[in-house]
């Protein structure tokens, strides 16, 4: 079975700074989505990026961008020029090629935005 | 991004009584939904995935006849919670594969916090 694993409970960052959120798992399969939601007070989640395995080219969505190591089976997700609205939870989550496109999660990062 | 909505966004019940909550898919068709509950501060936990058509797949541990889903149409899925207890207290988030955008992405609902007293 697949897991997800997001080693940092919390992280703090200072506004206009980047702050990198780690994210591994592990998995026998070859094809795979790999996915960052933002979960904000309001509890909205909210898709931040996305990543196909077999790209080796890693997401960006403007401050947002990911490193994704296959190899590794490493999955970070880097802010730059952070603002206060980044302030929220951060899940990794993980979907198989194939599947009906149940996601797993990991348990989170809160991350602080310091003004 | 694609919208999904929720509803309702909140609800208090009395224990015993049965809770619907409704899911539904604003500008696309949704085959598969998904049904998550979290608790405080913790992650989503998945409890169903519902198809179009047929009956949904639990997950393990998930009772079934506790937690009855029905999504009869592309756009609309329920979560009935029947005699709701307190312990059944929780945060539960909606999600619907969106797959018309050929993205395959899963969008999620605003969620909805049932109190049981």
């Amino acid at each position: 079975a697949q897991t997800v694993t997001q080693s940092q409970p919390e992280m703090s960052v200072q506004e206009a700074e980047t702050v990198t959120l780690s994210c591994t798992y592990d998995t026998s399969e070859s094809d795979y989505y790999l996915f960052w939601y933002k979960q904000p007070p309001s509890r909205q989640m909210i898709l931040v990026i996305r990543q196909e395995a077999y790209k080796q080219q890693n997401a960006t969505e403007n401050r947002f961008s990911v490193n994704f190591q296959k190899a590794a089976k490493s999955f970070s997700l880097k802010i730059s020029d952070s603002q206060l609205g980044d302030a929220a939870m951060y899940f990794c989550a993980y979907r198989s090629w194939g599947s009906q496109g149940n996601l797993i999660f990991g348990k989170g990062t809160k991350l602080s935005v310091k003004p | 991004g694609a919208v999904v909505s929720q509803h309702p966004s909140w609800v208090i019940c009395k224990s015993g009584t049965s809770v619907k909550i409704e899911c539904r898919s604003l500008d696309f068709q949704a085959t598969t939904m998904f049904w998550y509950r979290q608790f405080p501060k913790q992650s989503l936990m998945l409890m169903a995935t519902s198809n179009e058509g047929s009956k949904a797949t639990y997950e393990q541990g998930v009772e079934k006849d506790k937690f009855l889903i029905n999504h009869a149409s592309l756009t609309l899925s329920t979560l009935t919670v029947t005699s709701a207890h307190p312990e059944d207290s929780s945060f539960y988030i909606c999600s619907a594969r969106d797959l018309d955008r050929g993205t395959d992405t899963q969008y999620f609902g605003p969620g909805t916090r049932l109190t049981v007293l």
